[in-house]
C-alpha cells in the first residue's frame, strides 16, 4: 500500500485482557515509531525501531507494554492485562531514515471497559 | 525536558481570512520541526518539515517559519477555506528520532 496501515482500527477489551495492535509501515522505511494519543492531547512517544532493533523504549508506560518488529517491517504493540487508563488511540509512524518526515497511520482506538 | 506549547487552543475564522498558528518550545537544540494536520477520528497528515538550519518552508497556501533561537515556529495559512478545518499539531524532533508534540490548535473555518 501507499501509506502506513494499522489494524484493527477499533478494539474493545475487558480489563485484564491482552491485546495486540499491528502496524504495516511504508515499504522500505527503516524507522518505525509508536505513539499514544489520549483524548484532546497531542501524541506521546512510546517506542522506536530502526529496522528490527528497538533503539528506544523510554516512553512505554509500564512493563505491560511490549513492542516488536522481528523482520524489520511489520510491528506489533502488545499490551498485557489491559487497564482502563490504557484507553487511547495508538498511532504508528514510519520514516525512510532517521530524522526524515514521519508518516502516520490512521491509528487504533483502544477502549478498555 | 522539552515542552511544546501551541496557542491558541482553538480558533474560529470566516472563509478567506489569513491566519497564523503559533508553536513554542523550551529547548532550542532541535533537529527539525514538523507541522501536522489531524481530522477527527483520523491519523496525522504531514504538512511541512523544517530542518533546524532552515528559516521557513512553503507548500501551497501554507508557510511555516522557524526561529530556533527564540524557540518559536508559526504556521501561516493564506485564504482559509472550510476544508482547512482540523486540528493542527506542531512537533519537535530533538535527537532525530521521537517527536514531541504540542496539544494542537483546533481550527474552524466557516463559509
Amino acid at each position: 500500500g501507499a501509506g502506513v496501515s494499522q489494524s484493527p482500527r477499533y478494539k474493545v477489551a475487558k480489563r485484564g485482557q491482552d491485546v495486540a495492535l499491528r502496524c504495516d509501515p511504508i515499504s522500505g522505511h527503516v524507522s518505525l515509531f509508536w505513539y499514544q494519543q489520549a483524548l484532546g492531547q497531542g501524541p506521546e512517544f512510546l517506542t522506536y525501531f530502526q529496522n528490527e532493533a528497538q533503539l528506544d523504549k523510554s516512553g512505554l508506560p509500564s512493563d505491560r507494554f511490549f513492542a516488536e518488529r522481528p523482520e524489520g517491517s511489520v510491528s506489533t504493540l502488545k499490551i498485557q492485562r489491559t487497564q482502563q487508563e490504557d484507553s487511547a488511540v495508538y498511532l504508528c509512524a514510519s520514516s525512510f531514515f532517521v530524522g526524515d518526515t514521519q508518516y502516520f497511520g490512521p491509528g487504533t482506538r483502544l477502549t478498555v471497559l | 525536558k522539552q515542552e511544546v506549547t501551541q496557542i491558541p487552543a482553538a480558533l474560529s475564522v470566516p472563509e478567506g481570512e489569513n491566519l497564523v498558528l503559533n508553536c513554542s518550545f523550551t529547548d532550542s537544540a532541535i533537529y527539525n520541526l514538523q507541522w501536522f494536520r489531524q481530522d477527527p477520528g483520523k491519523g496525522l497528515t504531514s504538512l511541512l518539515l523544517i530542518q533546524s538550519s532552515q528559516r521557513e518552508q512553503t507548500s501551497g497556501r501554507l508557510n511555516a517559519s522557524l526561529d530556533k533561537s527564540s524557540g518559536r515556529s508559526t504556521l501561516y495559512i493564506a485564504a482559509s477555506q472550510p476544508g482547512d478545518s482540523a486540528t493542527y499539531l506542531c512537533a519537535v524532533n530533538q535527537a532525530g528520532t521521537a517527536l514531541i508534540f504540542g496539544k494542537g490548535t483546533t481550527l474552524s473555518v466557516s463559509s
